[in-house]
């Protein structure tokens, strides 16, 4: 079983659209990470959250510690928004998630 | 300074060829990550370097060396590659093991011809 669970798998939607992806985490973890990679890129850090929310732009993660969820949500999705959303929760190593891959369509 | 720099972005070796892969960060980071991700894949972890030690090591073949020359560098021998072994090398840092604050940099593109 994964340490982290992504949902869904991938994702299409229509500029302008709002969009949601989820991540459920079994092990104990004091914080979450959603990242973003491009096609070919690298990995850029999005957020990293222990409780409650964070918006930074039109990018909004929230997290349940109890629940162990967190979901990163997208308002008026654009298609430069179109990459991989990863979740992940640090502890000796990085237990990533299986990502999300988001395709936004003008 | 807030990056982990990774060189070269691009590298494509024969199977015979010996290479090394570079990153380097100067952010006071004392744990650094080497990470292989392969198409439409999460990253698998490699190797963990704490203090400039190697702490942990996924089982990888030994055609993969590490070095942590010092606290800023980490790099990454390669010697006698496998077609397979192609994949985006990521490397990453952060402040110490276990710890939060991780920053990757932006990969090497390695191809095993």
């Amino acid at each position: 079983k994964n340490e982290v669970e992504q949902s869904p798998q991938n994702l299409t939607a229509q500029e302008g659209e709002f969009i949601t992806i989820n991540c459920s985490y079994s092990v104990g973890i004091s914080a979450l990470h959603w990242l973003q990679q491009h096609p070919g890129g690298g990995i850029v850090s999005l957020f990293m959250l222990s409780s409650g929310k964070k918006k930074h732009g039109r990018l909004i993660a929230t997290i349940n510690i109890q629940e162990k969820h967190s979901s990163l949500h997208i308002t008026a999705s654009h298609p430069r928004d179109s990459a991989v959303y990863i979740c992940a929760v640090p502890g000796n190593q990085f237990y990533f998630g299986t990502g999300t891959s988001l395709t936004v369509i003008p | 300074d807030t990056e982990v720099t990774q060189t070269p972005k691009h590298l494509v070796m024969g199977m015979t060829n010996k290479k090394s892969l570079k990153c380097e960060q100067h952010m006071g980071h004392r744990a650094m990550y080497w990470y292989k991700q392969k198409a439409k894949k999460p990253p698998e972890l490699m190797f963990v370097y704490s203090y400039e030690k190697l702490s942990i090591n996924e089982s990888v073949p030994s055609r993969f060396s590490p070095e942590c020359p010092n606290s800023s560098l980490l790099n990454l021998h390669l010697h006698a590659l496998q077609p397979e072994d192609s994949a985006l090398y990521l490397c990453a840092s952060s402040p110490a093991v276990p710890n939060y604050g991780y920053t990757f940099g932006s990969g090497t593109r390695l191809t095993v011809v």
